[in-house]
């Protein structure tokens, strides 16, 4: 079955980091762009950034550049996103998504999303 | 950079017709794409390029897209459509997909 497999949430004070994985299976990781997605509370889903998994390139919105790593473990087919000096406005699901480009017209799209790991911040 | 606007809710009976918007400037010349998130379970894509179904999407879902408004609507509505649903487009002026704020559909 194709999925992708989220860890788990995860508890953090202000100004820590947090690292979440993404577990591609059912098929290659390298095969697709993997983004991050996160959607805080009541609010809409907000794309992050992406990683080319093959090449393990990235590029970021630029609301995170700078506090946002991502990586890659092609051995065993998990991506993974650190965000850093974490505040309360990072309390959110984040998601991560296969995404298929379909040109510079018509840009990105997610065909496969995992489930979401929920990452909460609070003293 | 690009904003796409959805109401934050629409209900509908069992049966009926469910039509959902998302506005944006000059948005029929964007391809859009629609996800269906449920409580819990992974978004799921719906429609892409404005009006088509992934496999496994149910023909009950369309899409169009025009001037400044693209639609999501839902025949024939099941308890089991209701979850919340965003739009989706690509912003090339920022080089970076946009989402809409999602609309909560509530079946009666």
């Amino acid at each position: 079955q194709v999925q992708l497999i989220h860890s788990g949430a995860e508890v953090k004070k202000p100004g820590a980091s947090v690292k979440v994985a993404c577990k591609a299976s059912g098929y290659t990781l390298t095969i697709y762009f993997l983004h991050w997605v996160r959607q805080a509370p009541g609010r809409g889903l907000e794309w992050m950034g992406w990683i080319n998994p093959n090449s393990g390139d990235t590029n970021s919105a630029q609301k995170f550049q700078g506090r946002v790593t991502m990586t890659r473990d092609t051995s065993i087919n998990t991506a993974y996103m650190e965000l850093d000096r974490l505040t309360s406005d990072d309390t959110a699901m984040y998601y991560c998504a296969r995404g298929r480009w379909v040109g510079a017209t018509l840009g990105w799209y997610f065909d496969l999303w995992g489930r979401g790991t929920l990452v909460t911040v609070s003293s | 950079s690009y904003v796409l606007t959805q109401p934050p809710s629409v209900s509908v009976a069992p049966g009926k017709t469910a039509r959902i918007s998302c506005g944006g400037n000059n948005i029929g010349s964007k391809s859009v794409y629609w996800y269906q998130q449920k409580p819990g379970q992974a978004p799921v894509l719906v429609i892409y390029y404005d009006s088509d179904r992934p496999s496994g999407i149910p023909e009950r879902f369309s899409g169009s897209n025009s001037g400044n408004t693209a639609t999501l609507t839902i025949s024939r509505v099941e308890a089991g459509d209701e979850a919340d649903y965003s739009c989706q487009v690509w912003d090339s002026n920022s080089d970076h997909p946009v989402f809409g704020g999602g609309t909560r559909l509530t079946v009666l």
